[in-house]
Formats: structure tokens, sequence, C-alpha cells
């Protein structure tokens, strides 16, 4: 069965300072790969999404970036936080088939002081 | 263009009783419907889609959703309604060919014992 891995599952970090959440798929390959940010419990803000190894498509532009380094390996990064940038990051995963529901993980939640 | 929208920011129900959450959509071409609910502090679940075929489909938990082509909807509901449903609710639409869903707002169910 796929499962889907987030971490740190909670980050607190200073304003100004670097950024690496880490995303990972098991028992899939070649997902669709996606991140989000939830801001005050509601709605989803697609951030980046990535049909494949090194293939990344920004949809907000902003101080975040990512990667996919690896196939089921999805990268959100920033080099200097904002305090806007705090929120509820969640990375969900989508089979090949345009169809397919997407699968989440458990998120993480970062406060930027 | 695709868009979702859900009404109701909150919707209040008693336990036992029949609960529905409403769901709009626009897109070019056939869609592809989607329900997710998310508790608190957790990442989204998948309940149920519709991608064609019966029009009444069944989920997890005892959710159902009914396609109305005409009306552009795809409400979810729940004959007899639980405590534990309590959780955020998003519907969210994919066009055809496209890996980008997009999602409503969100809808926080609230059932009273």
């Amino acid at each position: 069965s796929q499962t889907i891995h987030q971490w740190p599952a909670t980050l607190v970090q200073p304003v100004g300072s670097p950024l690496s959440l880490e995303c990972t798929v098991e028992g899939t390959s070649n997902p669709n790969l996606y991140w989000y940010r939830q801001a005050a419990g509601r709605g989803l803000q697609l951030l980046f999404y990535s049909v494949g190894i090194g293939q990344i498509s920004s949809e907000v532009p902003q101080n975040l970036s990512a990667s996919r380094p690896q196939d089921r390996q999805f990268i959100l990064s920033s080099k200097k936080l904002l305090l806007s940038d705090s929120g509820f990051y969640l990375c969900a995963w989508m089979g090949r088939r345009v169809n397919n529901e997407q699968f989440f993980g458990p998120g993480t939640r970062l406060t930027v002081l | 263009a695709q868009s979702v929208a859900q009404p109701e920011d909150q919707v209040n129900v008693a336990e036992g009783n029949p609960l529905t959450v409403k769901c709009t959509y626009s897109v070019s071409g056939n869609p592809y419907l989607f329900w997710y609910v998310q508790y608190p502090n957790r990442g989204l679940q998948f309940l149920l889609k519709y991608i064609t075929g019966d029009n009444l489909v069944k989920g997890s938990y005892g959710f159902e959703a009914e396609f109305n082509k005409s009306q552009t909807s795809f409400h979810l509901k729940k004959p007899s309604a639980l405590v534990s449903d309590s959780a955020l609710y998003f519907c969210a639409v994919f066009s055809g060919g496209s890996y980008i869903p997009t999602f409503g707002r969100g809808t926080s169910l609230i059932v009273h014992p």
C-alpha cells in the first residue's frame, strides 16, 4: 500500500532563517507531487507541483522554492523566511491517471516568529 | 478555467439528523469531482469521487454525494450525522486532461450531541 510522509511535524523558526520541509512517498512510482499551504485552517493554496524528477511548476510567486531530486521525494525550501510564511504545509501525491484522487501527508505546522 | 464554490462556511446539525454540505462547480468539459475531509491538524482524507456513471456516489463513513449536471452541483450528504463527523470538508474539481485540482474554501461541519 502507498504511504506519504512529511517531516518535521511542527517547526518554529525565526524570521530570516532558512527552511527545508521534506515529503516522501512509498509504494508507488512516478507520482504527481504537490505542495499546498493552508492558512488559518481553511482554504488550500497550491504552491508547487511536479510531474517528474527535476520538473517543478510554481503556482504562486513568493520566496519559496521546491525541488524533486528523486522520483518519490519532494522538498520545499526557503532561503529567508517571512512572517507570512507561517501556516500548515501539506504534501500530496496523485497517480498518473488524471481522474485519480489525491493522497495527503500529515502536514507540517510552521510558525515564523 | 475551473472553479468550485462552497457557499456555507459552517453547517450545524444535530446528531442523528441528515446533513448536507453544498458544492457547485464550473469547468470546461466533463468534471471529475471529489470530496475530502480534514480533522484538526491533520492532512485531508479522500471521501468519494464522481468520474462517470451513476449520479449517486457512495463513499467512506456512510457519506454519499449526488452529481447534478444541470445544476452543476455535487452536494455531500449523510442520512444520520454523528458527532465524530465534525470536521472541515472540501470539494474539489478537475477538468479533463488537468493534473491540477481546484478546491473550494471548505465548509466546517459541526454536529451537536
